[in-house]
């Protein structure tokens, strides 16, 4: 069965400094990745998505992640990070064909930013 | 362009109460629709999702149930709510792709508290 792991529950960094959230997942074929930023209180607000091609993707907010098969990972990256970046981010893989689009998610890395 | 209304934002109910949450989704027909909960911890958890009017599964077995009365309205339900039911509630659309797999959109959210 499909699984996505997050091995960071909280991460601290400074303002300005970069940013890596790691992703692990599990699943037989090609997966389709997703990456997810929950503001507290709100919902989930999509950041980027690998579906197939180059590995490394582009999204919102400066935000970018590179698809590694051999390593089984989705890490999400951004080169300076700021106030307002922090917020729990989710990285989740599509349940495969059948699923009807549901999506696995895991269970997020919450980000504080220090001044 | 699409939009999803959830409300209400917050809800307190007393234990024993019924629930009714209501999610309608803008500017897009046949969507899939889904209901999450996230309970601290613990990542989100889907309990239901619908590919059309009167189309539900179920995935957890639950005291909550859900419907699909319109194309576009989603509404979880509870006849007599748990204190295990508080959490906080998401509602999210997605166009199924030809693969099976596509982005989620999410709603902002309903807060539940049950007292």
């Amino acid at each position: 069965a499909q699984s996505v792991t997050q091995p960071d529950i909280h991460i601290t960094v400074s303002e300005g400094a970069s940013l890596e959230l790691r992703c692990n997942y599990s699943y037989g074929a090609t997966p389709y990745l997703f990456w997810y930023v929950q503001s507290p209180g709100q919902g989930l607000q999509l950041l980027l998505k690998y579906f197939s091609g180059d590995t490394l993707v582009q999204g919102i907010k400066g935000f970018e992640a590179e698809f590694k098969r051999s390593q089984s990972s989705f890490n999400l990256r951004k080169p300076s990070v700021h106030w307002s970046d922090a917020a729990e981010y989710f990285c989740a893989v599509g349940a495969g064909k059948g699923s009807q689009g549901n999506l696995i998610f895991g269970k997020g890395t919450k980000l504080s930013v220090k001044p | 362009s699409q939009t999803i209304h959830q409300w209400p934002a917050t809800l307190v109910q007393p234990v024993g109460s019924p629930l009714s949450l209501e999610c309608t989704v803008e500017g897009t027909s046949n969507p899939n629709l889904y209901w999450y909960r996230q309970a601290a911890g613990r990542g989100l958890q889907l309990l239901f999702y619908s590919v059309g009017i009167g189309q539900i599964s179920s995935e957890v077995p639950q005291n909550l149930s859900a419907s699909r009365p319109q194309d576009r309205q989603f509404i979880l339900s509870s006849k007599k709510l748990l204190l295990s039911d508080s959490g906080f509630y998401l509602c999210a659309w997605s166009s199924l792709g030809p693969n099976g797999n596509s982005p989620l959109h999410f709603g902002n959210g309903t807060r539940l508290t049950v007292t």
